[in-house]
């Protein structure tokens, strides 16, 4: 397995941009997370799905965020519009209801607002 | 809400020197999750501790859990330069919702 994969790795975009993350989890999780990472705030949960449904959307800072899940396989995170304090990494993860609770993680994007 | 505070924030020490980070809990954990990022990298899992008590070893790496399921430590045996990375403790609900501790960020001198 290719492990979870995330898109774009960078993204540089201008203030009042939309800007849309993508992640493809693990075949077979079913459990799938948004962070946040900054150095001020460390890792934030954004959002996580269940079955392609949302469980917990109370990390989500403002309505200028929004995440999607339409299949098992495919994941997004829209901003619009775009703010600098919004430069941060992105890091998705999958994780798998039964066994290891165990959390996979992408290898992020790095966006960065100007 | 349930919190996961993990000290020292830092730590910087001489290749071969011993390092530990603890995480500590108000509240009775049923498990707890280590994981381990490298600079600009992901986070990583490393281990999970159910069990009061629990000790596991990973080569250098000793995981405990404490007794009364509070409080958990991660200490490093001789450090090496490959160790330098950010250690974070997470706790898993029933919900697979991780509640993480802000991590402690290692800095090894060679």
């Amino acid at each position: 397995d290719a492990g979870v994969i995330q898109s774009p790795r960078h993204e540089v975009t201008e203030m009042g941009q939309e800007v849309t993350l993508r992640c493809k989890p693990i075949s077979g999780h079913d459990y799938l997370f948004w962070y946040r990472q900054t150095m001020m705030r460390g890792l934030e949960l954004l959002i996580y799905f269940n079955n392609n449904v949302p469980i917990d959307d109370s990390g989500m800072p403002e309505d200028r965020f929004s995440a999607k899940m339409p299949n098992a396989s495919f994941s997004t995170l829209k901003i619009q519009p775009s703010e600098p304090r919004d430069s941060a990494v992105y890091f998705c993860a999958s994780s798998h209801r039964k066994g290891n609770p165990e959390a996979f993680f992408g290898q992020g994007t790095r966006l960065t607002v100007v | 809400g349930q919190q996961v505070m993990q000290i020292p924030q830092y730590q910087h020490v001489q290749e071969g020197e011993d390092f530990t980070t603890y995480c500590n809990s108000s509240t009775t954990l049923s498990n707890i999750q280590w994981y381990k990022q490298r600079p600009g990298g992901h986070p990583v899992f490393l281990i999970q501790l159910v069990k009061s008590g629990e000790v596991k070893k990973q080569k250098r790496l000793t995981f405990q859990f404490g007794e009364a399921k509070k409080n958990s430590s991660l200490h490093i045996t001789a450090t090496q330069t490959t160790d330098v990375g950010t250690y974070f403790c997470a706790n898993a609900g029933n919900n697979r919702k991780l509640i993480w501790g802000l991590g402690t960020s290692l800095a090894v001198n060679p």
